[in-house]
């Protein structure tokens, strides 16, 4: 059973902030990696999809790096803004996986107070 | 760009009767539709992967009878959950996309309730 574990669940801080959170995935027969931001009330918005091992990818103050030998990528938050406040998930989906079988992380829940 | 609109937001029915929920894709034409379900604290999963024109397909595990899907135009896929009972209750969300390496645009999800 493939299975993506994020860290940490959650997570308050302050406005300012950098903050970085984890996702886990199996290292094998690795094919793509997502993230979403995913606001309460809204829809998940597509931040990263991510393919090739050692790739970062840069939007705004969001940035990401993946790691597909080892199994994990990182998502970084610089300078936090209430705003960012959200849930982040990941996605992994590997090969021989159906279409749109993206294996999702239960999300870390980001709380930025002002 | 890249909408998807999803209806309703939330719904309560009463155990036995069948609630309908729509996707749409506003500004963009979708040949393949994701249903997905969470439960509290859970990771989003996929039921089901509606096709225009032809049969879902379902992941294992899913009653295909139970969670009835109509992918009939290139904008509009349907999720009926039949004859629905209180372990149905859970958050349905559907998205649109070639999924992959290519981002999924989602809907803002529906509440469903059984009571």
């Amino acid at each position: 059973i493939l299975n993506v574990e994020q860290s940490p669940q959650s997570l308050h801080v302050q406005e300012g902030d950098s903050t970085n959170f984890t996702c886990s995935f199996p290292s094998s027969n690795f094919y793509a990696l997502h993230w979403y931001r995913w606001e309460t009330a809204k829809s998940p918005e597509a931040l990263f999809v991510m393919t090739l091992n050692g790739d970062e990818k840069k939007k705004g103050r969001i940035s990401a790096t993946l790691n597909t030998k080892e199994g994990y990528s990182y998502l970084y938050i610089k300078g936090s803004q209430p705003e960012d406040s959200a849930t982040y998930l990941c996605a992994f989906m590997n090969y021989g996986g159906s279409q749109g079988n993206l294996i999702f992380g239960k999300g870390t829940k980001l709380s930025v107070k002002p | 760009g890249a909408v998807v609109s999803q209806h309703p937001s939330w719904v309560i029915c009463k155990s036995g009767t069948s609630v309908k929920i729509e996707c749409r894709s506003l500004d963009f034409q979708a040949t393949t539709m994701f249903w997905y379900r969470q439960f509290p604290k859970q990771s989003l999963m996929l039921m089901a992967t509606s096709n225009e024109g032809s049969k879902a397909t379902y992941e294992q595990g899913v009653e295909k009878d139970k969670f009835l899907i109509n992918h009939a135009s290139l904008t509009l896929s349907t999720l009926t959950v039949t004859s629905a009972h209180p372990e149905d209750s859970s958050f349905y969300i559907c998205s649109a996309g070639a999924a992959g390496r290519s981002p999924l645009h989602f809907g803002n999800g529906t509440r469903l309730t059984v009571t």
